[in-house]
C-alpha cells in the first residue's frame, strides 16, 4: 500500500528554520518525483517544491525560492523540506505528494504555524 | 506564470443534476491538467489526470474534458458523498498552479 507520512510541523517564531520530513512506503522515492504543497488556513492549495527522481533537479515558486530547500534520502525512502527564514504567511498545512505530472498520492499533512 | 481561473467558486446542486466545474488556463497547457477533490480535514484526492483520464478507484460518474485552454470536470448524477472542494492543477510549466477551488454542496 502506498503511504506518505509527514512530520516535523509545529509552532515557530518568524525568522526561524524548520525541517519537515515525508516518509514513503509501498514505493521507492528514487523512482518518482516528490512534491510539497501547502494550504493556508481556509485557503486554497499552493505548490511549494518538487524534486526529480534522481534528486538532481529541484523546482520552487518565487514565494519560497531561496528560503526553502527540498531534498530526499533514497536509502531512507524519506523526503525533506528545509524551510528557512519563516514568515507569518508560511503558516499552513504542508502536504507531501508523489507524482510528476499529477499528484496521485498525498500524505495527511503536517501543520506549520509561524507566530511570535 | 500560468493562471488557472476556476469557476464557479461555489455551487449547490441536487442529486439529479449534472455538475460542471471549469478551469481556464491563461495560456496553452496541452493536457497537463489534473483535478482533485478535498473533503474537510482531509488531504486532496486525485480524480482526473491528463485532462480526461480517470484515476484508479474513482467512480465513472466523474469525467474530464478539454476545449482549447478550457477544462471541465463533470459529475453525472452526483452523490451526497461528492460534497467538498474541487481544485484543478496545471503541470505544464513551473510554477505548477492550482485553480482557486470550487466548493460543491449537494442538496
Amino acid at each position: 500500500e502506498v503511504q506518505l507520512v509527514e512530520s516535523g510541523g509545529g509552532l515557530v517564531q518568524p525568522g526561524s528554520p524548520l525541517k519537515l520530513s515525508c516518509v514513503a512506503s509501498g514505493f521507492t522515492l528514487s523512482s518518482t518525483w516528490l512534491n510539497w504543497i501547502r494550504q493556508a488556513p481556509g485557503k486554497g492549495l499552493e505548490w511549494v517544491a518538487s524534486i526529480t527522481p534522481d534528486g538532481r533537479d529541484t523546482y520552487y515558486p518565487d514565494t519560497v525560492k531561496g528560503r526553502f530547500v527540498v531534498s530526499k534520502d533514497n536509502a531512507k525512502n524519506t523526503g525533506y523540506l528545509q524551510m528557512n527564514n519563516l514568515r507569518s504567511e508560511d503558516t499552513a498545512m504542508y502536504y507531501c505528494a508523489r507524482g510528476g505530472d499529477w499528484f496521485a498520492y498525498w500524505g495527511q499533512g503536517t501543520l506549520v504555524t509561524v507566530s511570535s | 506564470d500560468i493562471q488557472m481561473t476556476q469557476s464557479p467558486a461555489s455551487l449547490s446542486a441536487s442529486l439529479e443534476e449534472i455538475v460542471t466545474i471549469t478551469c481556464k488556463a491563461s495560456q496553452g497547457i496541452d493536457d497537463f491538467l489534473s483535478w482533485y477533490q478535498q473533503k474537510p480535514g482531509k488531504s486532496p484526492q486525485l480524480l482526473i489526470y491528463d485532462a480526461t483520464s480517470l484515476a484508479d478507484g474513482v467512480p465513472s460518474r466523474f469525467s474530464g474534458s478539454r476545449s482549447g485552454t478550457q477544462f471541465s470536470l463533470k459529475i453525472s448524477r452526483p452523490q451526497v458523498d461528492d460534497s467538498g472542494i474541487y481544485y484543478c492543477l496545471q503541470s505544464y510549466s513551473t510554477p505548477w498552479t492550482f485553480g482557486g477551488g470550487t466548493k460543491l454542496e449537494l442538496k
